[in-house]
């Protein structure tokens, strides 16, 4: 079965400073990984997926991730934080069960604040 | 826009009462998957659907039901319902692929009261 786990429950930075946001997983094969952003009263919004392409993956916003399969880590980071990034991301593993059923484990969320 | 669109958008009934929840996926996706999210337990996996069959359940109370219709649109009706009900409830559609990504709704938010 996949798990994920987010490190840091909350995470502050100052705008313009860099951004790293924890993810591990827990997976018995290759399996594909997303960082989902999700802002205030909205729904969910793919920021970027790693599907056992390139390990280092660009996602919309300036940010990206590297997957680490010795390190079982996923993290999200960006160079210099924005106000507009302010926050809840979630780190989300992908599993397959039989018969087309599909499970998405998602991680418990990291909430972004952006100091001015 | 994800391409996925829920109805209503906000909700407010009574406790013991019964609410249909609308989600329409994106076009040509056959999975659609239902979440609760709320504020002590996070996002939590409730159903999963495709091309009208059920495929994964998670943690979905008995007083929950959901069904797949043919045009692929699916609904989440939840009865005789609970202050503890309370909650964002989204829907998400996917291609069914080794690699398809979840596209979501912008959510239902059911309060009872």
């Amino acid at each position: 079965a996949q798990s994920v786990t987010q490190l840091d429950s909350h995470v502050s930075v100052s705008e313009g400073t860099p951004v790293l946001l924890r993810c591990n997983y827990s997976s018995s094969y290759s399996p594909s990984l997303f960082w989902y952003v999700q802002h205030p009263n909205k729904g969910l919004q793919l920021l970027l997926k790693y599907t056992s392409a390139a390990t280092l993956v660009k996602g919309i916003n300036g940010f990206e991730a590297e997957f680490k399969k010795s390190e079982t880590s996923f993290h999200l980071t960006k160079p210099s934080a924005h106000m507009s990034d302010a926050a809840e991301y979630f780190c989300v593993v992908k599993g397959e069960t039989d018969n087309y059923g599909q499970n998405f484990v998602f991680g418990p969320g990291t909430r972004l604040s952006v100091l001015p | 826009d994800s391409g996925v669109t829920q109805t209503p958008k906000h909700l407010i009934t009574a406790t013991g009462q019964r609410v249909t929840l609308r989600c329409s996926p994106r076009s040509g996706d056959l999975s659609v998957y239902w979440y609760q999210q709320s504020l002590d337990q996070g996002l939590q996996f409730l159903i999963q659907y495709y091309n009208g069959e059920e495929r994964a359940k998670g943690n979905i109370l008995e007083r929950f039901s959901a069904q797949q219709f043919p045009d692929l649109h699916s609904e989440l009706n939840l009865s005789s319902l609970e202050l503890g009900d309370s909650a964002l409830y989204f829907c998400a559609s996917s291609i069914t692929t080794n690699t398809g990504e979840l596209f979501f709704g912008e959510g239902s938010r059911l309060t009872v009261l």
